[in-house]
């Protein structure tokens, strides 16, 4: 148990469908991460929220939409999305105070698009 | 060419031996990681380096700054260690920037 904690733990969607992926802390932390990691390549982070602010969109489409209602709780909504994107997404927390924070992980959703 | 290289990237053992990662980095950081990410996806993180050398229990990692390489040690290595282990950077600047990661050890440790 890291104290990050994702649901659901696996899903499956058409390409038509929305859904959405909920990420939930209770560290304190005050900056929130999306990262995906796709079958034989590296994690790659696509959303980062500080302070409850996205700070950065990594080029992701807009097929995923991200929201952060507070410090504690992160979200991606999915709609329309491709085979392509079934993947392992990975919600992360860390503590924005200087460089070197230490980052908690999610145990991720297994997402397969059909 | 990935800014984060980790060697090797499979990695198999028998139980009782001890075993190196090795990750090279080719930007500037400001810290590194070491995460274990066992089978069903969920990931723990090991060590958080800037400078010198960390230990516990039986792993140990260690960062040469001026070489950009860092190193991850499991002594008396056992069949539970076996997953798959990853480096990740923090780039220079600070802030919140999320992490850039490697491609991953799988490691297998048999009994």
């Amino acid at each position: 148990e890291t104290g990050v904690t994702q649901t659901p733990r696996h899903l499956v969607m058409g390409m038509t469908n929305k859904k959405s992926l909920k990420c939930e802390q209770h560290l304190g932390h005050n900056a929130m991460y999306w990262y995906k990691q796709s079958a034989k390549k590296p994690l790659e982070l696509m959303f980062v929220y500080s302070l409850e602010e996205r700070v950065e969109n990594n080029s992701v489409p807009s097929r995923f939409s991200p929201e952060c209602p507070n410090s504690s709780h992160l979200f991606l909504h999915l709609h329309t999305l491709q085979p392509e994107d079934s993947a392992l997404y990975l919600c992360a927390s860390s503590q924005v105070a200087g460089a070197r924070t230490e980052a908690f992980f999610g145990q991720g959703t297994r997402l397969t698009v059909v | 060419k990935n800014e984060v290289e980790q060697s090797p990237q499979n990695l198999t053992a028998q139980e009782g031996e001890f075993i190196t990662i090795n990750c090279s980095y080719s930007v500037g950081i400001s810290a590194l990681h070491w995460l274990q990410q066992h089978p069903g996806g969920g990931i723990v993180s090991l060590f958080m380096l800037s400078s010198g050398k960390k230990k516990h229990g039986r792993l140990i990692a260690t960062i040469n700054i001026q070489e950009k390489h860092s190193s991850l040690h499991i002594t008396a290595s056992h069949p539970r260690d076996s997953a798959v282990y990853i480096c990740a950077v923090k780039m220079s600047g600070g802030g919140a920037d999320g992490l850039t990661f490697g491609k991953g050890t799988h490691l297998i440790i048999q009994p």
